[in-house]
């Protein structure tokens, strides 16, 4: 069975840098992108970027660009997401998922998420 | 950048009734790559429908998606109660890979 299990919820001080994880199993760390999701509370889904396992190449969405760094490790099929520069409008659920085939894709499996308050 | 555009934004149904939700696209999406997502409280999105059409394994036929260009729909044949939830579309033709801003299903 495929599943993305991510760290546990955060609270971050502003200007600070969060740094979320994501383990995965039940396939080949290297055969799937993962990409990372915002919701803020209340809103719609945003996505952030993503990552290829395999060389480690990434995008990111232009909103994110420059705070964002997506990581994958091979050793622990575990992605990684940091984001700099915290305010309080990222306070927000923060979900992993993975697609094959190409860097824009759907997103067939996803972890349960991972809520981030900024607060001070 | 694509603006997906979900109506309505709320959609007061009774279980058993079809539900219709629709998304519109500020440009045609390429190869119609438009996917579903079915969300419910605390939970994280579940994919319904990919490639404008295609259904998972696991995904009741009572759901279809159809559509290309810049205008799809989803549509739930017959509403059981576990159905309603919010219901957000997505297109990844192009990048940036964007969403729609949701569509509420609610119990009439």
């Amino acid at each position: 069975e495929v599943q993305l299990v991510q760290s546990g919820a955060e609270v971050e001080k502003p200007g600070t840098t969060m740094k979320i994880s994501c383990k995965v199993s039940g396939y080949t760390f290297t055969d799937f992108y993962v990409y990372w999701v915002q919701q803020a509370p209340g809103k719609g889904l945003e996505w952030m970027g993503v990552v290829d396992p395999e060389d480690g190449e990434t995008i990111y969405a232009e909103k994110f660009q420059g705070r964002v760094t997506i990581t994958a490790d091979t050793s622990t099929d575990t992605a990684y997401v940091e984001l700099s520069s915290l305010r309080s409008e990222d306070t927000a659920v923060y979900y992993c998922a993975i697609g094959s085939g190409a860097f824009l894709r759907y997103f067939e499996t996803w972890g349960q998420g991972t809520l981030v308050t900024v607060s001070s | 950048e694509i603006v997906l555009t979900q109506s309505p934004v709320t959609l007061s149904l009774s279980p058993g009734e079809r539900a219709t939700l629709s998304c519109r696209a500020s440009q045609s999406v390429s190869g119609s790559y438009l996917a579903w997502y079915q969300q419910k409280p605390g939970q994280a999105p579940r994919l319904l429908s990919y490639g404008a059409s295609n259904r998972p394994t696991g995904i009741p036929d009572r759901f279809s998606g159809s559509g290309s260009g810049t205008d799809f729909t989803l549509t739930i044949s017959r509403l059981e109660p576990e159905d309603f939830a919010v219901y957000y579309c997505q297109q990844y033709g192009s990048s940036p890979i964007t969403f729609g801003q949701g569509t509420r299903l609610e119990i009439k």
